[in-house]
């Protein structure tokens, strides 16, 4: 069964330096998600990204946020310059079109020190 | 913008019991209503969703009520089984979830 694939599963970085986490969305979908959950909190959307643009984006999303579809297969969150409340689970999620299912990855625990 | 309130934060069932979580969303242009169950640790799965123009869906133990009217909606599980206790969170549309609800079912 496809499944959207998240690497790393674990990153540890200094407060201060760039992280880029990476999604491989299900191929045949068109719509791609991240979303941030701080440990023991709900779920937070971040951008959706539609035909190598973002279609929404939270007031999470700021400019120390970006994200970035490279190759046509991987969908990538860059994070410039790291807090330390940005420490939290990244979920990539996708679907085939807009109010269908959306398949979350395994997540990208990011911890900042 | 939209905001999702659920209730209750935390429920407790015994096992064969009902289990009943309710959400409340403020945008009425809102037309799709997901829910999903997280495991400890794992990523947020998908168990049933419900569309605007619908007002019930049910899958096996599984249902979801939509009152478009009070714009609230809610999930209902019955016949609860161990493997049920998880973090419940229903969100309106794709981008804003509810705060989650921990259902316990006790053996």
């Amino acid at each position: 069964e496809p499944e959207v694939t998240q690497t790393p599963s674990h990153q540890v970085t200094q407060m201060g330096q760039e992280v880029i986490l990476r999604c491989v969305p299900i191929s045949n979908h068109l719509y791609f998600y991240w979303y941030r959950q701080i440990l023991g909190q709900k779920v937070e959307f971040l951008v959706s990204f539609y035909n190598n643009e973002i279609s929404e984006k939270s007031e999470i999303f700021d400019d120390q946020f970006s994200v970035e579809r490279p190759d046509g297969s991987n969908f990538t969150l860059k994070i410039r310059s790291t807090k330390l409340e940005d420490s939290a689970m990244y979920f990539c999620a996708s679907s085939p079109s807009l109010n269908t299912e959306a398949f979350f990855g395994q997540g990208t625990r990011l911890t900042v020190v | 913008g939209e905001n999702v309130e659920q209730h209750p934060s935390t429920l407790s069932v015994q096992e064969g019991d009902s289990a009943v979580i309710k959400c409340t969303y403020s945008d009425s242009a809102s037309n799709y209503f997901p829910w999903y169950k997280q495991e400890l640790g794992k990523r947020p799965q998908l168990i049933i969703d419900i569309r605007s123009n619908v007002g019930e869906k049910k899958d096996q133990r599984i249902a979801v009520t939509l009152n478009k009217t009070a714009k609230h909606f809610s999930l209902h599980i019955t016949e609860t089984q161990p493997e049920d206790s998880a973090v419940y969170f229903c969100a309106a549309s794709r981008f804003v979830f509810g705060p989650g609800t921990r259902l316990s079912v006790l053996p």
